[in-house]
């Protein structure tokens, strides 16, 4: 079974800070995902990594950056938290066999304050 | 980004009865797929469909896809109070790589 490790499940932060959300993966997998989930909204990329030190912008890459020093973890950055950035934020990776499936982390709910 | 829509936003059932939830997306696909999240979690894969395909099934759910229409139908047939949750489809749309474009989902109540 693919395994997607979130570092945190919740997180409470204040305006302004250096927030990092950390994904771990146990397998080869080259591609990771970074969604952020909004009510109304569905899952809106905002990264994606092919493989390690890529990475491309994905729908919202505004306010965020990446960093994919190793293949098996892929960090989001927040460089200064701000209250629009609270919100459900999920990890991914992609499987190349079957399909363009994706696994999912179980997520974290981040709190700007 | 193009998303897709789901039908209805939220739906309550009787345990027993079928759910059936829809989904309208606006371009060509490789791939149309549904995902299930429970309150607070992560989401979790239930079936593909590609486009060359009209209907599949996995156990209590079928899956249809009409491309001309641009739409799928998800059935969960004879439904538990396990399935409440929210479900989501998701194209891999025509030369968009690896990506997928999630819908805003459908939320799902089964009541015993």
């Amino acid at each position: 079974d693919v395994k997607v490790t979130q570092s945190s499940r919740y997180l409470v932060k204040r305006t302004g800070e250096k927030v990092f959300l950390e994904c771990v993966q146990d397998m080869d997998h080259e591609n990771m995902f970074w969604y952020r989930q909004d009510p109304g909204l569905g899952l809106r990329l905002i990264y994606f990594s092919y493989d390690v030190k890529m990475k491309e912008k994905g729908d919202i890459p505004e306010g965020y950056s990446v960093s994919r020093e190793k293949k098996e973890r892929f960090s989001l950055i927040l460089e200064s938290a701000s209250t629009n950035q609270t919100s459900m934020y999920l990890c991914a990776i992609r499987r190349t066999s079957g399909g363009d499936i994706q696994y999912f982390g179980a997520g974290t709910r981040l709190s700007v304050l | 980004s193009q998303q897709g829509e789901e039908d209805p936003q939220a739906l309550s059932i009787q345990e027993g009865e079928n759910a059936t939830m829809n989904c309208s997306y606006k371009t060509s696909i490789n791939n149309l797929q549904w995902y299930r999240q429970n309150s607070g979690r992560g989401l979790v894969h239930l079936i593909l469909i590609r486009s060359n395909e009209r209907e599949k099934h996995s156990g209590r759910l079928r899956v249809t896809l009409d491309t001309s229409k641009k739409s799928s139908s998800l059935l969960i047939t004879a439904s538990r109070a396990a399935d409440t949750a929210s479900y989501f489809c998701a194209t891999h749309n025509t030369g968009t790589a690896s990506k997928l474009t999630f819908g805003t989902g459908t939320r799902l109540q089964v009541t015993l």
